[in-house]
């Protein structure tokens, strides 16, 4: 039982460039997150998802795009990278109770 | 104002120590309440979720203050692995939206 799973630990960007972050859970939980995470600042989200199919920004969407591809797996697209978007982001589904459980996380830098 | 608040420390304190920490939310729509902990460079893993009545999880306390608007976490004989970062987190009612507070650090000293 691997909880929540995150590729890559690590990129490097340059601006222009465009990478998808991977996500998949195999708790059998409908609603996922993505989260970024910054110095100084709670995470904050930039996409949901309730269930397969649907998909809702968050706090900070600009610049992002998600697919919910089946039920485990919801990716994070950033189309044309920029140095703001330099942080670490985690991917989390949601229990019964409303817990939270994360990914190890993706290091991103854009330069 | 920040939606949650936390005092972000570093609380440093000595093994064995008894160690609290508070949280103040500003929206009364708030309906659950968490902490996390966070190690350095890792994951936010859930640390307790806090109930009306208040509850323990061994040497941790959780209370709600819905009055006040603040919840709080107590830790017993603090250990050398309890050094992390404490994340108080609120789901607003009816819906997805997690605020997210920027955390208390925690030093416990050998």
């Amino acid at each position: 039982n691997a909880g929540v799973t995150q590729t890559p630990k690590f990129q490097v960007l340059k601006t222009g460039q465009s990478m998808t972050l991977q996500c998949a859970q195999d708790m059998n939980h409908n609603s996922m997150y993505w989260y970024r995470q910054d110095p100084g600042m709670g995470l904050r989200l930039i996409y949901y998802s309730a269930s397969e199919g649907t998909t809702d920004k968050g706090e900070v969407p600009n610049g992002y795009n998600v697919s919910r591809l089946n039920k485990r797996e919801f990716s994070l697209r950033l189309e044309s990278a920029a140095p703001s978007q330099t942080s670490v982001y985690f991917c989390a589904s949601e229990g019964k109770v409303y817990e939270q459980y994360f990914g190890p996380g993706t290091r991103l830098t854009v330069t | 104002r920040k939606e949650v608040e936390q005092d972000p420390g570093p609380f440093n304190v000595p093994e064995g120590a008894t160690v609290a920490f508070n949280c103040t939310y500003s929206n009364s729509a708030s309906q659950s309440f968490f902490w996390y902990r966070q190690d350095c460079r890792k994951e936010p893993k859930l640390l307790m979720s806090v109930y009306s009545s208040g509850n323990e999880d061994g040497r941790f306390t959780a209370q709600l203050n819905r009055a006040s608007q603040y919840i709080s976490l107590l830790i017993r004989d603090s250990k050398l692995s309890d050094s992390a970062t404490y994340l108080c987190v609120v789901l607003l009612g009816g819906t997805y939206k997690y605020i997210f507070g920027t955390g208390t650090r925690l030093k416990v000293l050998a």
